[in-house]
Parts: C-alpha cells; sequence; structure tokens
C-alpha cells in the first residue's frame, strides 16, 4: 500500500541552523501539506501546496520557513534560522487527484529539537 | 474561520468497556468534511474515517461507529469492546474548501485514549 515518508525520523539542531525536512507524497496524490505538532497539543496546519506553489499558508508559516517540490517527487520544508520554539513534530501529507474533501495521508513525522 | 471542541482531554477505561469520543465542531461552510485520526504512542498520524457534511448515514466498522449529527454539529466516535491496543490520542478533525483547492484539516486538541487491561 503506498504511504507517505519522511526523512530523517529524527533532527538535532542549534539555534540558528538551517534545516530541511524531507517527505515522499504517495505518487498520485496532487496536493501536499506541512502540520507541525508542539509536543503535548494538537496538530497545526503550517502550509499546503498545489501546482508548484503555495496555496494557502498559516501565521505560523513566516519568511522562516519555505517550501519546495525540487524534482516532482520530493517535498521539502526548511527553517532558514531555528528558534527554539520550533521544536516539534513535522508532519507532510498529501492528498489524492480527485476533488473534495479526500483525507490527507500523513508520513510518520520528523522530530525536530532545537538546542 | 473553522473550530474542532473535543472536550474530553483523557479517557481511561477497561478493556472490553464501550468508550465515547466526543467531537463538536463549528464552520460556517455548508459543505466541509470530518475526520478522525488516531496517534498511537509510536507518533504517526493514521486516518479512520471521512464524513461529508451532505452524508449525515452513521457508519459501523467493526468495534468502531460513528455518530454524525448536524444539528448538534457533534462528530462522534464510539469504540466497542475497547482493547488495549486501542490506546492512542485521537483527533477529530474538520476541513473546508471557500472557493480554493486547498481542504486544510483543522484538528482538536485531542483526546487521549488509555484502555487498561
Amino acid at each position: 500500500e503506498p504511504e507517505v515518508t519522511q526523512t530523517p525520523s529524527h533532527q538535532v539542531t542549534q539555534m540558528g541552523q538551517e534545516v530541511i525536512l524531507r517527505c515522499v507524497p504517495i505518487s498520485n496524490h496532487l496536493y501536499f501539506y506541512w502540520y507541525r505538532q508542539i509536543l503535548g497539543q494538537k496538530v497545526e496546519f503550517l502550509v499546503s501546496f498545489y501546482n508548484n506553489e503555495i496555496s494557502e499558508k498559516s501565521e505560523i508559516f513566516d519568511d522562516q520557513f519555505s517550501v519546495e517540490r525540487p524534482d516532482g517527487s520530493n517535498f521539502t520544508l526548511k527553517i532558514r534560522s531555528t528558534k527554539l520554539e520550533d521544536s516539534a513534530m513535522y508532519f507532510c501529507a498529501s492528498r489524492g487527484p480527485r476533488t473534495g474533501g479526500n483525507e490527507q495521508f500523513f508520513g510518520p513525522g520528523t522530530r525536530l529539537t532545537v538546542l | 474561520a473553522q473550530k474542532v471542541t473535543q472536550a474530553q482531554t483523557e479517557i481511561s477505561v477497561v478493556e472490553k468497556e464501550d468508550v465515547t469520543l466526543d467531537c463538536v465542531y463549528e464552520t460556517r461552510d455548508t459543505t466541509y468534511y470530518l475526520f478522525w485520526y488516531k496517534q498511537p504512542p509510536s507518533g504517526e498520524l493514521v486516518f479512520l474515517i471521512r464524513r461529508n457534511s451532505f452524508d449525515e448515514q452513521n457508519e459501523i466498522s467493526g468495534r468502531y461507529s460513528w455518530n454524525f449529527q448536524k444539528s448538534t454539529s457533534s462528530f462522534n466516535f464510539t469504540i466497542t469492546a475497547s482493547q488495549v491496543v486501542d490506546s492512542a490520542v485521537y483527533f477529530c478533525a474538520l476541513s473546508v474548501n471557500p472557493g480554493g483547492s486547498n481542504y486544510k484539516l483543522t484538528f482538536g486538541k485531542g483526546t487521549l485514549l488509555t484502555v487498561n487491561p
């Protein structure tokens, strides 16, 4: 069964460093998302991506964040200068080609720890 | 703006008990979609079910059942004869699409279900 994959599973970085989180969505999906979950809290929407551009972003997704689909398979989230408060689990999700509220399938997440 | 409320923060039951997880949602959109996701201790988010706003038929799938009531804006989830493996955080989520192709998910805060042997 196709699944969303994410690498790395755990990333530890120093404050101020750049990190890139990688995702490989399900191959025939067209809509891609990043969410984050601070430990013990709810899952929050960061950004959605369709047709090679951002379709919506939350207030969390400031200028330090960017997304890219560089090669038609990978979907990346970059944080340019990490802060302590960026420590969280980051989930990538993808959604199928039909219109409508199709379920989003989530990757296993990348746990980001900023020291 | 959309909002999902899961009033139950934690529920603890003994194995084989039935348990219902509550979810109340708010949206001004007439077309919307509701979801339940399960997050086991390993951390991944597992899709359980989707319901469309125009389909109020309730569903049973094995030990799981869902009760969608538009009149009370509720989408509750029941596990019958709970098992230890059901222990997880359960999230209710809502998506709408006001003129775009986004369908971002708005999650509730989750309910931690602990099933004790």
